[in-house]
């Protein structure tokens, strides 16, 4: 069973305050991703991660930030939320050479007023 | 155009049914195709996973690529009302810069009732 976490599972914020989403896994993973997905729509990569110190940006552009710093921890960051970051974010991680093999974590459903 | 498509649905069958789920692709390079299972507020789980074309069958499912057609399945067989969820399928190349970037499916909205 995949062990991948994520705080808070559900978050509503103002407009203009920073938040940081979290994402941690217990599978000794190097690779991890953070995908959006909005209801009815396909989930979209915005970062992914090959290990400590690497960080990349995904194909949907995103205002947010990424930090590996540990092998298990990827916080996904927005500086100044808005109500187009309405979304839910997904965390998952991957063993390399099993990239094909995605663990997802629970989700955070973040609402920006 | 999308590099995956995958109708919504939504579908709703009654128990015990055989439900098949589709997909089709226009990349020709990609050679990882997954299938997960995603129940309300909940994340993707990790269904199925095929590489390259053939079958492969694990208890009541069964997935099947066909890479002349661009075309992949997941068959439900007796399908039971803890079924009912939203079913995507994702693709990735085997190799390079993109392996493991995994490109979805819309989702099909799946509903077994009783």
């Amino acid at each position: 069973e995949a062990d991948i976490y994520q705080t808070p599972r559900y978050l509503v914020i103002g407009t203009g305050k920073k938040i940081t989403l979290e994402c941690s896994q217990t599978m000794g993973h190097d690779k991890m991703y953070w995908y959006q997905q909005d209801p009815g729509m396909e989930l979209h990569l915005i970062h992914y991660s090959y290990g400590v110190n690497s960080t990349e940006k995904g194909d949907l552009s995103s205002e947010s930030t990424v930090s590996r710093i540990r092998t298990e921890h990827f916080p996904l960051t927005l500086e100044s939320a808005r109500p187009s970051h309405t979304s839910q974010y997904l965390c998952a991680s991957s063993a390399l050479g099993r990239q094909e093999t995605q663990y997802f974590g629970p989700g955070t459903r973040l609402l920006v007023l | 155009q999308k590099e995956v498509e995958q109708d919504p649905g939504p579908l709703s069958v009654p128990e015990g049914a055989i439900v098949s789920l589709n997909c089709t692709y226009s990349n020709s390079a990609f050679q990882y195709f997954m299938w997960y299972r995603q129940y309300s507020r909940k994340g993707p789980e990790l269904l199925m996973y095929t590489y390259s074309s053939g079958n492969k069958e694990d208890g009541r499912f069964t997935a099947q690529v066909d890479k002349s057609s661009k075309y992949i399945s997941l068959f439900i067989r007796d399908s039971q009302p803890s079924d009912s969820a939203t079913y995507l399928c994702a693709m990735s190349v085997a190799g390079g810069t993109s392996y493991g970037k995994l490109t979805f499916g819309q989702g099909t909205i799946l509903t077994v009732h009783p």
